[in-house]
């Protein structure tokens, strides 16, 4: 079965930084866009970054452009996502996704509070 | 940015009964390639979203067949033919033919 893990949510203090991990297994990862799109009570879903297969091109919205930054290793079926310059309005849990919706993680779950 | 607007937002349904979602975009979401990449997507009570319909009207694997997507250029329906318990959650629609690619509000589908 297809399975994105998602790791290294927690509480942060405004402007500090996170690594957000995902782990792919049952798919070939390599040959899939991968995102990051989180779900807050308040902004409802919001995709926050897009990456292609090869890792050459990636998109951000303008809300966390400059703060975000998306990777992936093939080679070890994974995708990051560093987030630094943390507000309140960054909380909420950050999902995993394959291809456009296809699959999502479990998510992690990042609070920022100070 | 595209809006994504859904109605309504909260649907009260009997079980047994149909159910209609509408999905509403402020720019056509017909691509460059012709295809138009609209996604229904089905959120159950503490779990993560599930994608139930691509490119408008394409079931996902394992989808029952209860559920049918429709429309084009800017006006997008999902319909459930005959509502059973486990279809109860929110339902979103997402674009992706724009970037930054957008959700609907959600729509709550609750036991009337």
């Amino acid at each position: 079965e297809v399975q994105l893990v998602e790791s290294g949510g927690g509480l942060v203090q405004p402007g500090g930084s996170l690594r957000l991990s995902c782990v792919a297994s049952e798919f070939t990862f390599s040959g899939s866009w991968m995102a990051w799109i989180r779900q807050s009570p308040d902004k409802g879903l919001e995709w926050v970054a897009n990456i292609s297969p090869d890792g050459s091109a990636k998109s951000y919205p303008d809300s966390v452009k400059g703060r975000f930054t998306v990777s992936r290793d093939n080679a070890k079926n994974s995708l990051f996502l560093q987030v630094s310059g943390l507000r309140a309005e960054d909380s909420g849990v950050y999902y995993c996704v394959r291809d456009g919706g296809l699959k999502w993680g479990q998510g992690t779950l990042v609070s920022v509070s100070s | 940015d595209v809006v994504m607007t859904q109605s309504p937002l909260s649907l009260p349904v009997t079980l047994g009964k149909p159910a209609s979602i509408s999905c509403r975009s402020s720019h056509s979401l017909v691509y460059s390639d012709g295809n138009t990449y609209l996604v229904w997507l089905q959120q159950r009570p503490g779990q993560s979203p599930r994608r139930l319909i691509y490119q408008v009207s394409n079931r996902d694997s394992g989808v029952p067949d209860r559920f049918s997507g429709s429309g084009s250029g800017t006006d997008f329906t999902l319909k459930i033919s005959r509502v059973e318990a486990e279809d109860l959650g929110v339902y979103y629609c997402m674009q992706f033919t724009h970037w930054p690619h957008t959700f609907g509000q959600g729509t709550k589908l609750e036991i009337e």
